[in-house]
């Protein structure tokens, strides 16, 4: 079965701080997806990645950055933490090729204040 | 930009009673097509998917049907239960994808 694994389930930062979500995913997939979720709005995609040093903006990349040194491991990183980024963030992952669905890991809750 | 529109954004249904979401996507290229369904608290978990070469799938009480002319697809979930209580997303896309904004379905005793 495969594992999803997100670092935090809840996180509390102050605004302007440095933030990190780490994700791992013991598959070897080699896609891997970082999205936030907010009430209403479903699930946004921030960045994703095909391979390993390689990234791709998503719909709403601004304030975020990622890193993807391994092929198990997407960091997410907030460059200077603010309070609309106050949300869910939800880590996913998938084989490459046609109709592969993507794996959730079970979410970082993460409040900015 | 590409988006996809989901309908109802809530849904009330008497348990045994069937329901649909459906869902609409504005970028052709976009070949697959899953459901996920999320509990509270929990993560999304794929239901059900189809693949643009196909225009109908079923697996037991779930069926998803896709209409590709119409850009237009729809979950149908028959003789609910409780236990399918839940929020449910629509995507479309390839190997990206782009979800729906939600359905939150109650089913009641």
């Amino acid at each position: 079965d495969v594992k999803v694994t997100q670092s935090s389930r809840y996180l509390v930062k102050r605004t302007g701080e440095k933030v990190f979500l780490e994700c791992v995913q013991d598959m070897d997939h080699e896609n891997m997806f970082w999205y936030r979720q907010d009430p209403g709005l479903g699930l946004r995609l921030i960045y994703f990645s095909y391979d390993v040093k390689m990234k791709e903006k998503g719909d709403i990349p601004e304030g975020y950055s990622v890193s993807r040194e391994k092929k198990e491991r997407f960091s997410l990183i907030l460059e200077s933490a603010s309070t609309n980024q106050t949300s869910m963030y939800l880590c996913a992952s998938s084989p490459t090729g046609w109709g592969q669905p993507q794996h959730f890991g079970d979410g970082t809750r993460l409040s900015i204040l | 930009g590409e988006n996809v529109e989901q309908h109802p954004s809530t849904l009330s249904v008497q348990e045994g009673d069937s329901a649909v979401i459906k869902c609409t996507y504005s970028d052709s290229a976009s070949n697959y097509f899953p459901w996920y369904k999320q509990e509270l608290g929990k993560r999304p978990q794929l239901i059900i998917d189809i693949r643009s070469n196909v225009g109908e799938k079923k697996d037991q009480r779930i069926a998803v049907t896709l209409n590709k002319t119409a850009k237009h697809f729809s979950l149908h979930i028959t003789e609910t239960q409780p236990e399918d209580s839940a929020v449910y997303f629509c995507a479309a896309g390839t190997d990206k994808l782009i979800f729906g904004t939600g359905t939150r379905l109650q089913v009641f005793p």
